[in-house]
């Protein structure tokens, strides 16, 4: 089974308007984290937002927050206010605490375009 | 102050020659990785090293051979390079994860666009 399954290959948002992101995961590791990478066209990978699997509130970093439903398996990803220079593909990704080897378990991506 | 770095940015080359990759990280991280994005933006992990010892090394050709001469470096070299190698390869670091811990994430170098004609 995928780890990290993104099921929106692109989305479309009105700029200062708000979307969501998607992002469903599988693990049976209770220690966990999830991370949201945003990357433009320029190529560069950015992170954006964390979520740790005991962390009782949901994350937020300015406009990004992250949608915790932790029995549903998901972590959506929302950002508000859109802007043109979100216009980007997004990649959700997730580490196990057990996982000595460090590996990160990336998603396909989403593709995100604000329209003005 | 770069903190993962990679050189070169560009890389053009033909088909059958052999090409090198280098990564540095000055964030002092155990653990370093190689990714390769394909023209779908999918991202596949190659190999990852901890403290110079290879962790990972998914189903990659053994024409790519990963080389860490010390913690802070991890270089990727090709041989006998392939049209379908063509592809952007990221390093990138993060620290080690201590058991139960999962916090850290990993920081991705600027990419290297490998163009085989």
């Amino acid at each position: 089974a995928q780890k990290i399954t993104q099921t929106q290959p692109g989305m479309f948002v009105q700029e200062k308007e708000a979307v969501t992101l998607d992002c469903t995961y599988d693990t049976s590791d209770p220690s966990y984290g999830l991370f949201w990478y945003k990357q433009p066209s320029s190529g560069e990978m950015i992170f954006l937002i964390y979520q740790g699997s005991y962390d009782q509130q949901n994350a937020t970093e300015g406009r990004y927050s992250l949608n915790f439903q932790k029995a549903r398996k998901s972590a959506n990803l929302v950002i508000s206010a859109s802007q043109l220079g979100d216009s980007a593909m997004y990649f959700c990704a997730m580490r196990e605490g057990r996982d000595t080897g460090n590996q990160f378990y990336f998603g396909t991506g989403t593709s995100l375009t604000v329209i003005p | 102050d770069t903190a993962v770095s990679q050189t070169p940015k560009y890389l053009v080359t033909q088909m059958g020659n052999d090409k090198s990759i280098k990564c540095e990280q000055n964030l002092g991280h155990d653990t370093m990785y190689w990714y390769k994005q394909d023209s779908k933006k999918f991202l596949k992990i190659m190999f990852s090293y901890n403290n110079k010892e290879l962790i990972i090394n998914e189903t990659v050709p053994n024409r790519f051979s990963p080389k860490s001469p010390d913690k802070a470096h991890l270089n990727l070299h090709i041989n006998s390079l392939e049209l379908g190698d063509s592809a952007v390869y990221f390093c990138a670091s993060s620290p080690r994860s201590l058991a139960g811990l999962s916090a850290y994430e990993q920081y991705f170098g600027p990419g290297t666009r490998l163009t085989v004609t």
